[in-house]
């Protein structure tokens, strides 16, 4: 079982639509990032978060520590939002290594 | 100021050759992480370097890989003779040692490695 488990692997979207990807992980951290990756690109840090909410421009992050899930919305879709989204979460120390979900593939069709 | 370099953008080797990838931080991060990501599979964290220290390589193969981070220039990751396997995307990504920022890593566009 992977330590960071997403869901869904998979979404489709018509554009306008509001969208919501999940993140789930086992044990306690002390931060969760959420990346966008476009095919054969490069990776984009959209958000670090250790509590409470986030928002930039159409995409919200949330995070609920107790229950150990966070989310990512994106409000008013768009097809340039097509990308992998990956969940990764950081369990401080020594080691500031990121653990990371399998990610999501979205497609927002137009 | 520049964002993570990462160089070259492609490589190509074969079997039994070396490969050797590059990665220079943002300006004023100390701090320097390389990734793997395997066709089809998920990111993996494979060593985490402060200048001239390997803090964490717990990610990395115990064989033929190696990671360097010298007190001048880019960080290494050297791969000694080349499998098919070893065929992926490297991704480099450093942060800064202190500051509110200091936990935010930033990313290098990646070595995609071709093993023939």
């Amino acid at each position: 079982k992977n330590e960071v488990e997403q869901s869904p692997q998979n979404l489709t979207a018509q554009e306008g639509e509001f969208i919501t990807i999940n993140c789930s992980y086992s044990v306690g951290i002390s931060a969760l990032h959420w990346l966008q990756q476009h095919p054969g690109g490069g990776i984009v840090s959209l958000f670090m978060l250790s509590s409470g909410k986030k928002k930039h421009g159409r995409l919200i992050a949330t995070i609920n520590i107790q229950e150990k899930h966070s989310s990512l919305h994106i409000t008013a879709s768009h097809p340039r939002d097509s990308a992998v989204y990956i969940c990764a979460v950081r369990y401080g120390g020594a080691t500031n290594k990121l653990i990371f979900g399998t990610g999501t593939l979205l497609a927002v069709q137009p | 100021n520049a964002g993570v370099m990462q160089n070259p953008r492609h490589l190509v080797r074969r079997r039994g050759q070396e490969a050797r990838l590059r990665c220079s931080p943002m300006k004023g991060h100390s701090h320097v992480y390389w990734y793997r990501q395997l066709p089809e599979e998920g990111l993996k964290f494979m060593v985490y370097l402060q200048k001239e220290n390997i803090i964490d390589e717990s990610g990395m193969p115990k064989e033929r890989f190696s990671a360097e981070f010298p007190k001048e220039g880019p960080s290494i990751l050297r791969i000694q003779q080349v499998v098919r396997g070893d065929s992926a995307a490297y991704f480099c990504a450093s942060s800064p040692s202190y500051g509110t920022g200091a936990y935010e890593q930033y990313f290098g566009p990646g070595t995609r490695l071709t093993v023939t």
